[in-house]
This record gives C-alpha cells, structure tokens and sequence, in this order.
C-alpha cells in the first residue's frame, strides 16, 4: 500500500499571504489528521477529520481551517500568514479498526 | 491536565552501548501508548502501540514496555543508524494523541 502523501514538500511564503496544503491518505483510512511541528513547541495538534467532518480540534486561532473530501484526501488552509507559521506541517492517517496514526513526509513552510 | 513527558532531552551513546528512554505519562482513561521514530526533515514511524500495564513489544534491537505511570523504550546494542528522535504519545478517551516532546539519541560508531 502506498503510504501518505503530501504537498507539496517545500513552501515558502511571505507575511499576509494564504496557503493550502494538501494531504492523500492511505488507501482505506477515513481519519486524517493534521500537526504542527516546531523546534520550540513539538508537535501541535491542529484537527481531525472523519468521513468529511472536523471530529476534534486543537488550540489554533480561526486563521487555520482544514477539510476533507469524500475520497478522504484533506486539505489545511492558513490565511494572513504570520512568521510564526513557519514550520514543519504533519498530516497522518488512521484506520477505524485501531487507531494508529500513520504520517506523510510532511510539508515545510516557511514564512518570509 | 493531560501530559506526557520524555526524558532525557538528548542521549548519546557508544555504538553497542545500551540504554533506556523514558515516557512518564497521566492520560486520563489511556486508550494507548504509542511510540514513533523521527529523523530529521521527515515524518515520524509508527513503531509501537501499548495497550495496558505490563504488555511488552519488540522490534529488532528495540522494545517498548509500560507500566500504570511510564512506560520505557529499551535499545539494546544500537548501530548509528538507530540515532533519531524518539517520540511517544498517550491517547485519551477521545484517542486523541497528547506528544512528548521527544528524546534526540546519537549513537556514535
């Protein structure tokens, strides 16, 4: 099975601008999930999806928003970008049967 | 408040040299203990699930126990290329993960 894909690898931005990053999950899993990660804070947990509604949701201001579609691939959008936003973004799938999550390579934005 | 803790911060090991990693954990209703490899620019691996006090599981030179507190990652005679972070995460009864903030191990040849 192919694993979790995402793009794009590489982002960079500059202040006031807004990004969609996308996420594929693997084939069968209807959970995705997304993280932020910095050197400072680890891993932050931003949402949750489940056949196309948010489940669960992490301590992120409203610029931060996130979909999924009925093939469960997701997408997060961040608008007015700030440079705090620069940072490594996660997204992993899960099966319903155990809950393990399982994550894509990441996408790196950095905000200039 | 839910919290998971790793210690230490950063190991660094002689090559054959082994040691334990620390997950000390309080996650109300624990629906799972989960421990995952990092390395640099990438996303972490899924290595491990525990599911109650006392399950033990290993892989390769790897293995990961829990007690009701803590739970421990035991690498026995690592190579170089078993340095990476090490992260481990509680779920909580909505099996949403709660994230230490890692153990960075070098292991020198």
């Amino acid at each position: 099975k192919a694993g979790v894909t995402q793009t794009p690898r590489y982002l960079i931005k500059t202040r006031g601008q807004q990004v969609t990053l996308s996420c594929s999950p693997i084939s069968g899993h209807r959970s995705v999930s997304w993280y932020q990660q910095t050197p400072g804070q680890g891993l932050q947990f931003l949402f949750e999806y489940f056949s196309e509604t948010q489940r669960n949701k992490g301590n992120f201001p409203g610029r931060f928003s996130g979909r999924q579609f009925s093939n469960s691939r997701s997408e997060m959008n961040v608008s007015t970008l700030e440079l705090g936003d620069s940072a490594l973004y996660l997204c992993a799938s899960s099966p319903t049967a155990d809950h393990t999550q399982y994550f894509g390579p990441g996408t790196r934005l950095t905000v200039l | 408040e839910d919290q998971v803790t790793q210690s230490p911060e950063a190991l660094r090991l002689q090559e054959g040299e082994s040691s334990s990693l620390n997950c000390s954990y309080t996650v109300s209703g624990l629906r799972g203990l989960f421990w995952y490899r990092q390395d640099p620019g990438k996303g972490p691996e899924f290595l491990f699930t525990l599911y109650s006090a006392g399950e033990e599981k290993e892989k390769e030179r790897l293995k990961a126990t829990l007690t009701k507190k803590e739970s421990f990652l035991h690498i026995t005679a690592p190579k170089p290329e078993d340095s990476a972070t090490y992260l481990c995460a509680g779920a909580d009864s909505n099996y949403q993960l709660i994230w230490g903030a890692g153990t960075k191990l070098i292991i020198k040849p």
